[in-house]
C-alpha cells in the first residue's frame, strides 16, 4: 500500500521561500503525477500543481510562476518551494498520487505552512 | 481555467435520509469528474473517480452520476460517519480545480 509522508518547515517569514518535500513508500513514482494541494484555514481546496517522474510539471498560473517543483527518482521524493510567500500563501499543504482518470489517492498527511514574521 | 460549482454550499439531513450534492462545470469535461470526502482534520480521502466509479472500499451508499458539465453525488442512506465536507474535482483541464465544498450535517 502506497503512503505518502511529508514534511517541511511550518513558519515562514514574509517574501521567504516556503519549502516541502514528500517521500513516496511502497510504491514506484512511474506511471503517476505527483501533485501539491493547499488548504487556506477554513477555506476549500486549491490545485498547485504536478509533476511526473520524467520531470513534465503543469502548474496554476494563479501563482504566478513562484512554483517551482522537482523530483528526485533515487530518493522518491517530490518537492515544492513557493517563493515570495505572504500571509495569504498561509495553508495546509498536501501531497498526493494521481492520475487523470482515477483522481487523486492517497494523500500525504498535510502541513501546516503559516507565514509570519 | 474550468470553474466547478457545488450546490448546496451546506446542508443538514438525518439518518437514513437520501441526500444529492451537484457539482456543474463551466465547459465539458467529459466525465473527468471526481468527489473527495473529507472530516475535520484529516486529508481529503477519493470516494470516486471518472464520475460514477466508486473507489474500491468506499460504501455502496455512496454513488456518482453524469458527464458534460452537471454531475451529481447521492449518499443513498446517510450514517452519522457521513458527516464531512465533499469536494468535487475536474481532472479534465489544468489547473485542475476542485468545487469550493459542500458540508454535510447531520
Amino acid at each position: 500500500q502506497v503512503q505518502l509522508q511529508q514534511w517541511g518547515a511550518g513558519l515562514v517569514k514574509p517574501s521567504e521561500t516556503l519549502s516541502l518535500t514528500c517521500a513516496v513508500y511502497g510504491g514506484s513514482l512511474r506511471n503517476y503525477n505527483w501533485n501539491w494541494i493547499r488548504q487556506s484555514p477554513g477555506k476549500g481546496l486549491e490545485w498547485i500543481g504536478e509533476i511526473n517522474y520524467s520531470g513534465y510539471i503543469q502548474q496554476n498560473l494563479s501563482l504566478k510562476s513562484r512554483v517551482t517543483m522537482s523530483i528526485d527518482t533515487s530518493k522518491n521524493q517530490f518537492s515544492l518551494k513557493l517563493s515570495s510567500v505572504t500571509a495569504a500563501d498561509t495553508a495546509i499543504y498536501y501531497c498526493a498520487r494521481g492520475r487523470q482518470t482515477v483522481g487523486y489517492d492517497p494523500w500525504g498527511q498535510g502541513t501546516l505552512v503559516t507565514v509570519s514574521s | 481555467d474550468i470553474q466547478m460549482t457545488q450546490s448546496p454550499s451546506s446542508l443538514s439531513a438525518s439518518v437514513g435520509d437520501r441526500v444529492t450534492i451537484t457539482c456543474r462545470a463551466g465547459q465539458t469535461i467529459s466525465s473527468y469528474l471526481i468527489w473527495y470526502q473529507q472530516k475535520p482534520g484529516q486529508a481529503p480521502q477519493l470516494l470516486i473517480y471518472t464520475a460514477s466509479i466508486l473507489k474500491s472500499g468506499v460504501p455502496s451508499r455512496f454513488s456518482g452520476s453524469g458527464s458534460g458539465t452537471d454531475f451529481t453525488l447521492t449518499i443513498s442512506s446517510l450514517q452519522p460517519e457521513d458527516s464531512a465536507t465533499y469536494y468535487c474535482q475536474q481532472t479534465y483541464r489544468s489547473p485542475f480545480n476542485f468545487g469550493q465544498g459542500t458540508r454535510l450535517e447531520i
